[in-house]
C-alpha cells in the first residue's frame, strides 16, 4: 500500500494568512493526488485533483503542487470558512490511501 | 444538483449484518465509478470499496475483503455495501463518493450514514 504522510497535523494561524500542508507519499505517484476539506461533524468536499487542478466551484484561493512523492496544498487570504481538516489523498493505485488530516485552526 | 443520500445505518451486534444504500441524483449515475470510504470517530477517512460503472469491476480494502460486497443498481440510481460479520471496527460513518473513471478522483461525498457495532 503508498503510505501518505501529511505535515503539520495541525496548525495555528489568523484570518488573512497564507498556509501551506504538505503531503508526502511512499512511491511515485505522478500527479494522481487529491485534497479534501472537511468540517466537523460534515462530509468531506473535495478541492483539487490531479495534484493542481481545481473542482467545479472551489475558490482560486486553494492551490494545490508537486509531482512524484511531494505536493502542497496553499491557501491563501485564511476566511473564518476555511477553519476545517485538510485530507490528501493517491488514487495511482489501490488501496486507494489518505493522509492523516492537518487541522487549520485559529 | 448532485446528491448522495446514505441511509441504511445503525446500531448492530458484533457477528451481525447490514446494508447501506445510497442514492443518488443529478447526474448520469450509470456513467459513475462508486466508492464507500468510512471514518472512524474523531479518526481520518479511510477507503473501503470501489465499483466501476457497470457493476462488473469491484475492489476492496484488505480490512474489509471477504466481509463487505459492493454493489449497483443502475436502474434504480442506488449504490449498496453489504456488511457481514461485522466487528466493533467497523464502527464508523460510511461515506458514498463519486468518481469518473479510472484514472479520476472522487468529486462528490455524500452527507454519510452512522454505524455502531456495539453490543
Amino acid at each position: 500500500d503508498i503510505q501518505m504522510t501529511q505535515s503539520p497535523s495541525s496548525l495555528s494561524a489568523s484570518v488573512g494568512d497564507r498556509v501551506t500542508i504538505s503531503c508526502r507519499t511512499s512511491q511515485d505517484i505522478s500527479d494522481f493526488l487529491a485534497w479534501f476539506q472537511q468540517k466537523p461533524g460534515k462530509a468531506p468536499k473535495s478541492l483539487i485533483y490531479a495534484a493542481s487542478s481545481l473542482q467545479s466551484g472551489v475558490p482560486s484561493k486553494f492551490s494545490g503542487s508537486g509531482s512524484g512523492t511531494d505536493f502542497t496544498l496553499t491557501i491563501r487570504n485564511l476566511q473564518p470558512e476555511d477553519f476545517a481538516t485538510y485530507y490528501c489523498q493517491q488514487y495511482h493505485n489501490y488501496p486507494w490511501t489518505f493522509g492523516q488530516g492537518t487541522k487549520v485552526e485559529i | 444538483e448532485v446528491q448522495l443520500v446514505e441511509s441504511g445505518g445503525g446500531l448492530v451486534q458484533p457477528g451481525g449484518s447490514l446494508r447501506l444504500s445510497c442514492a443518488a441524483s443529478g447526474f448520469t449515475f450509470s456513467a459513475y465509478w462508486m466508492n464507500w470510504v468510512r471514518q472512524a470517530p474523531g479518526k481520518g477517512l479511510v477507503w473501503v470499496s470501489r465499483i466501476n460503472s457497470d457493476g462488473t469491476d469491484t475492489s476492496y480494502a484488505d480490512s474489509v475483503k471477504g466481509r463487505l460486497t459492493i454493489s449497483r443498481d443502475n436502474a434504480k440510481n442506488t449504490l449498496y455495501l453489504q456488511m457481514n460479520s461485522l466487528t466493533v471496527d467497523d464502527t464508523a460513518v460510511y461515506y458514498c463518493a463519486s468518481h469518473r473513471g479510472s484514472g479520476w478522483s472522487i468529486d462528490y461525498w455524500g452527507q454519510g450514514t452512522l454505524v455502531t457495532v456495539s453490543s
